[in-house]
Formats: C-alpha cells, structure tokens, sequence
C-alpha cells in the first residue's frame, strides 16, 4: 500500500497569500495518479487537481499542481476567504487507494 | 445533474450492523464504480472498498475484509454498504463516491455523507 505523508499538517496564511502545500508518497505513483481535494467542514470532500496537475471542472486558476514519482505540490496563488479549509491528497494508481492525512489552510 | 444522495443519520449499538444506501442520478448507474471512503471524527479520509454496479463485483480494503458487504439495485440506482460487527471506532461520516474507471481513476462526484455513530 502507497502511503502518503502531507506537510505541513497545518498552514496559516493570510487572504493574497501563496499557499504552498505538499504531498510525498512511499513509492512512486505510477502515471501521476494522484488527487488533490479541498473539504469544508460538514462538507463532502471536492475535486480540484487530477493526473498531478489537471485543474477539475470549474476549479479557479489560482489552483494549481504538479510533480511526479513521489513528490507533489499544490499551490494556491493568492489566497481568497473561502479557500481556507482541509486539503488531501490522493493516490489511484494502485488498490487500495490512499489519502494523506491532510493539511488544514487556516487564517492567520 | 449528477447527484449521490445518502440515507440519514444512523445510531447503533456495539456488535450491531448498519446498512447505508447511496442513490444516484443524472447518470447511468451501470457505467461507474461507486466506492466508499469514511472519515471518522476530525480523522482523515479511508478507503473502503468498491462495488462494479455493472454485475456487482467488489474489491474490499483489507481493514474491512469480512466485515464489510456492498450491494448495488439497478432497478433503483442505489448501491449499498453494510457494516457489520460495529465497534465504537466505526463511528465515522460515510461517503459513497463514483469513479469511471478501476483503479486508474478519481473521485469525480461524492455523496453528501452519513453519519454512523456507535455507542451503548
């Protein structure tokens, strides 16, 4: 099983900020599978980045990530209110799929 | 649109089993995965298994292994996931989520959860 260790565990940053948030894995991910989703407290988790670095469906252009093998980043460019909230990562390229334990982008 | 609707809050006692449904619509049920991932409190995110609604094949995580039984109605668009021999640490938000291909792929749509809480 692929374990994937995120840093920081917590991020406190101010709106206009850059967020620099990252993800390594145990072994690398074959393809670039890996995810990245955003979760609002009381909410299901969101897609944002798919295949390392692909922004989903109406994700805004401040979102962005990339890397490969085992080393990931996501990057928020400037930092807007409602982006503060808990940010995991997540490999499928190999069962059993895994997330990281989570970084939480709180306001400083 | 694509929507995953969950059945409601569920509270039961130790040893007991649950039986979560996730209906889906906006797609044919028959041509995604659907999984499910639980998030126990202020935890983060497990994978815990996945149903092929397209003839019921399952794939479980091996925490879950003999514990855990997913089910799909075509009929209905709804899959299933019971949980059985619940202990206190299974008290968790349950989440179904669709892929389109296995493993290769991401969650693209998730339901909007059910809590399952485990208490005497």
């Amino acid at each position: 099983e692929i374990v994937l260790t995120q840093s920081p565990g917590t991020l406190s940053l101010s709106p206009g900020e850059r967020a620099t948030l990252s993800c390594r894995a145990s072994q690398s991910v074959s393809s670039s599978y890996l995810a990245w989703y955003q979760q609002k407290p009381g909410q299901a988790p969101r897609l944002l980045i798919y295949g390392a670095s692909s922004r989903a469906t109406g994700i805004p252009d401040r979102f962005s990530g990339s890397g490969s093998g085992t080393d990931f980043t996501l990057t928020i460019s400037r930092l807007e209110p409602e982006d503060f909230a808990v940010y995991y990562c997540q490999q499928y390229g190999s069962s059993p799929y895994t997330f990281g334990q989570g970084t939480k982008l709180d306001i400083k | 649109q694509v929507q995953l609707v969950q059945s409601g809050a569920e509270v039961k006692k130790p040893g007991a089993s649950v039986k979560v449904s996730c209906k889906a619509s906006g797609y044919t049920l028959t041509s995604y995965y659907m999984h499910w991932v639980r998030q126990a409190p202020g935890q983060g995110l497990e994978w815990m298994g996945i149903i092929n609604p397209n003839g019921g094949s399952t794939n479980y995580a091996q925490n879950f292994q003999g514990r855990v039984t997913m089910t799909r109605d075509t009929s209905t668009s709804t899959v299933y996931m019971e949980l059985s021999s619940l202990r206190s640490e299974d008290t968790a938000v349950y989440y179904c989520a669709r892929t389109r291909m296995y493993p290769v792929d991401y969650f693209d749509y998730w339901g909007q959860g059910t809590l399952v809480t485990v208490s005497s």
